[in-house]
């Protein structure tokens, strides 16, 4: 059974930078699929921040992507977050996920399977 | 960005009522199409991927439909543990989601 676990600081200071790891079990980081990270918040609703792909390729959502960092630790199979120069907009719970591609007749589509339980992250001074 | 709109936002039902939910695309997202199911405090789960493929585990009472830009979530017989929002989710293009569904008693 895959299961996520997101971990960090759930107080960053406003301008500072937000770091955030996902663990994977029951799975390899390195098996093939997206990883992603999604936010939410009330103004916001759910916002897909961005997804890594290996090592190989990264994707980021454009109103974030000046700000963003997604990367993968093979060795300890998770992959982590990085937004800097936050403010209070960027206070969210922030999720990571696993995305699958379904093959149908001529398309592959995208989804989300399996997602961790979430991270409260609140940027205040 | 492509918007996603789910009509209603919130709806009143009863346990055994057939509850359907629409989103709409700004843009044609083929079947580019996702269906989760979120509770209070937890994290989304899916629902339907491909506008209509039920996701395993996932009850029979629930099924999608559409292409194109308009869809529809259906759950033929509301159970109790039904009552949550649903949010659509297109990946045609940059990830997003659609404002959610809260299915109230």
């Amino acid at each position: 059974q895959v299961q996520l676990q997101e971990s960090g600081p759930g107080l960053v200071k406003p301008s500072g930078t937000l770091s955030l790891t996902c663990a994977v079990s029951g799975a390899s980081i390195s098996s093939g699929n997206w990883w992603s990270w999604v936010r939410q918040s009330p103004g916001r609703g759910l916002e897909w921040i961005g997804g890594i792909f290996y090592n190989v390729a990264t994707s980021y959502n454009p109103s974030l992507k000046s700000r963003v960092t997604i990367s993968i630790d093979r060795s300890k199979n998770q992959f982590s977050l990085k937004l800097t120069s936050v403010t209070a907009a960027d206070t969210a719970i922030y999720y990571c996920a696993r995305d699958l591609l379904y093959t149908g007749s001529y398309s592959e589509i995208p989804y989300m399977d399996v997602w961790g339980k979430g991270t409260t992250v609140t940027v205040s001074s | 960005d492509i918007q996603m709109t789910q009509s209603p936002s919130s709806l009143s039902a009863s346990v055994g009522d057939r509850v359907t939910i629409t989103c709409r695309a700004g843009q044609s997202v083929d079947t580019y199409l996702n269906w989760y199911q979120q509770k209070p405090g937890k994290a989304p789960k899916l629902l339907i991927y491909a506008a209509s493929v039920l996701q395993s585990g996932v009850p029979s009472r629930f099924s999608g439909s559409g292409s194109g830009t308009d869809f529809t979530l259906t759950i033929s017989s509301l159970q109790p543990e039904d009552f949550a929002t649903y949010y659509c989710q297109q990946t045609y293009s940059i990830r997003t989601f659609g404002q959610g569904t809260k299915v109230e008693i």
